[in-house]
């Protein structure tokens, strides 16, 4: 079964409108972190934003939040007033603390696509 | 410097040619890792060196050989690739964490290096 699912391949966004990319996770164990990255057609991966399994409050850096649900083992980031440099393929990853290697696993990735 | 550094950042290799991908990375982190990204696909776990030995191997053809030898280096050795081998290869290091906490340790990624076997 699949660790780390994106069900959006590819979104469209307008220009300064908010956007939601959602990502679901299965784990059994308590202890866990969820991480997003931003891959631009440089190929890079960026580091976004962290969210702990014991946090209490949704991460927050900037524009981009993390809507944490744990009973529903979501973790969809929202990006507010999108700009067209936040075009870019994003994913959603997960890393355990006993499970898996303790190493991250990534979804499939959603492309996003911010229209001017 | 400082980060994580891959070169080439572009390789075009024939089948028969033999060519390495470098990684250097200067966080003194102690674990690092190759990926493969193809297009249309899931990021691929290749390999994973945590303290310079190698704890993960996923099945990768033996036509890929990785060398870690230190905690700051990473290669990985091409030779007799396959067209389909056409890949965005990422470098990437982390801490290793462990314990109770949640792992806040993700990983910083390299540019990647874009190879075309032809």
């Amino acid at each position: 079964a699949q660790k780390i699912t994106q069900t959006q391949p590819g979104m469209f966004v307008q220009e300064k409108e908010a956007v939601t990319l959602d990502c679901t996770y299965d784990t059994s164990d308590p202890s866990y972190g969820l991480f997003w990255y931003k891959q631009p057609s440089s190929g890079e991966m960026i580091f976004l934003i962290y969210q702990g399994s014991y946090d209490q409050q949704n991460a927050t850096e900037g524009r981009y939040s993390l809507n944490f649900q744990k009973a529903r083992k979501s973790a969809n980031l929202v990006i507010s007033a999108s700009q067209l440099g936040d075009s870019a393929m994003y994913f959603c990853a997960m890393r355990e603390a006993y499970n898996a290697g303790n190493m991250l696993t990534f979804g499939g990735g959603t492309r996003l696509m911010v229209k001017p | 410097e400082t980060g994580v550094t891959q070169t080439p950042r572009h390789l075009v290799m024939g089948m028969t040619n033999k060519k390495s991908l470098k990684c250097e990375q200067h966080l003194g982190h102690n674990a690092m890792y190759w990926y493969k990204q193809s297009a249309k696909k899931p990021l691929e776990l290749m390999f994973v060196y945590s303290l310079e030995e190698r704890v993960e191997n996923n099945s990768v053809p033996s036509r890929f050989s990785p060398e870690c030898p230190n905690s700051s280096h990473l290669f990985l050795h091409l030779h007799t690739l396959q067209p389909e081998d056409s890949a965005l290869y990422l470098c990437a290091s982390s801490q290793d964490v462990g314990g109770d906490q949640p792992p806040n340790y993700g990983y910083t990624f390299g540019s990647g290096t874009r190879l075309t076997v032809v």
